[in-house]
């Protein structure tokens, strides 16, 4: 089963507007980090947010939020006031376990396209 | 802001041959990764590395991979008989010790096997 899922293929947004990019993720350990970055088309990996699967509250930084549902499994990123810089693709990750040594699992991702 | 750094940026070698990619982590991380994306699909975990040795890796790290610390600042990847299937962007990460920090990644080298 895959432990990260990412629906969305692709997703388009109109400057200026916010968008949710869809995470679901699959694990048993209570003890995990939700993670998203972004990937220009100039291959980068740019780390956005992280969440922490006892965080009480969804976590922020700048534009992006993530809207952590805990029962529900999902860890969407939500951007606010698209850029068209913002055009890139966005991966969801997950790790597991209760060190910082352990690996990440990525999703398939999403491209996201902003238009002007 | 400290960075992680690979060299080469794109690498071309020949089917068969022997390939050493080249990361430098932030120097006060302890935990090191690599992963590969090849073209158009998602990161895949290829191996974690902490206190000089392996501390993880993947189905897809067979015998031809091989990693090494060789001093304090380098860590390397090894492809001993490249294959085709080997071209994908290669990237190094690092994280410091504590509880669930962020993987850092480094800009990544491109590998073609031609």
């Amino acid at each position: 089963a895959q432990k990260i899922t990412q629906t969305q293929p692709g997703m388009f947004v109109q400057e200026k507007e916010a968008v949710t990019l869809d995470c679901t993720y699959d694990t048993s350990d209570p003890s995990y980090g939700l993670f998203w970055y972004k990937q220009p088309s100039s291959g980068e990996m740019i780390f956005l947010i992280y969440q922490g699967s006892y965080d009480q509250q969804n976590a922020t930084e700048g534009r992006y939020s993530l809207n952590f549902q805990k029962a529900r499994k999902s860890a969407n990123l939500v951007i606010s006031a698209s850029q068209l810089g913002d055009s890139a693709m966005y991966f969801c990750a997950m790790r597991e376990g209760g060190t910082s040594g352990s690996r990440l699992t990525f999703g398939e991702g999403t491209q996201l396209t902003v238009n002007p | 802001e400290p960075e992680v750094t690979q060299t080469p940026s794109h690498q071309v070698t020949q089917m068969g041959q022997e390939v050493i990619l080249r990361c430098v982590p932030i120097s006060n991380h302890l935990y090191f990764y690599w992963y590969r994306q090849i073209l158009g699909q998602k990161v895949e975990f290829l191996v974690s590395f902490y206190n000089n040795e392996i501390s993880e890796k993947s189905e897809i790290f067979d015998d031809q991979f091989s990693v090494e610390r060789p001093d304090g600042s380098n860590f390397t990847l090894k492809i001993r008989s490249t294959k085709l299937e080997d071209s994908a962007m290669y990237f190094c990460a690092s994280t410091p010790q504590g509880v669930l920090n962020e993987q850092y990644f480094g800009p990544g080298t491109r590998l073609t096997v031609t």
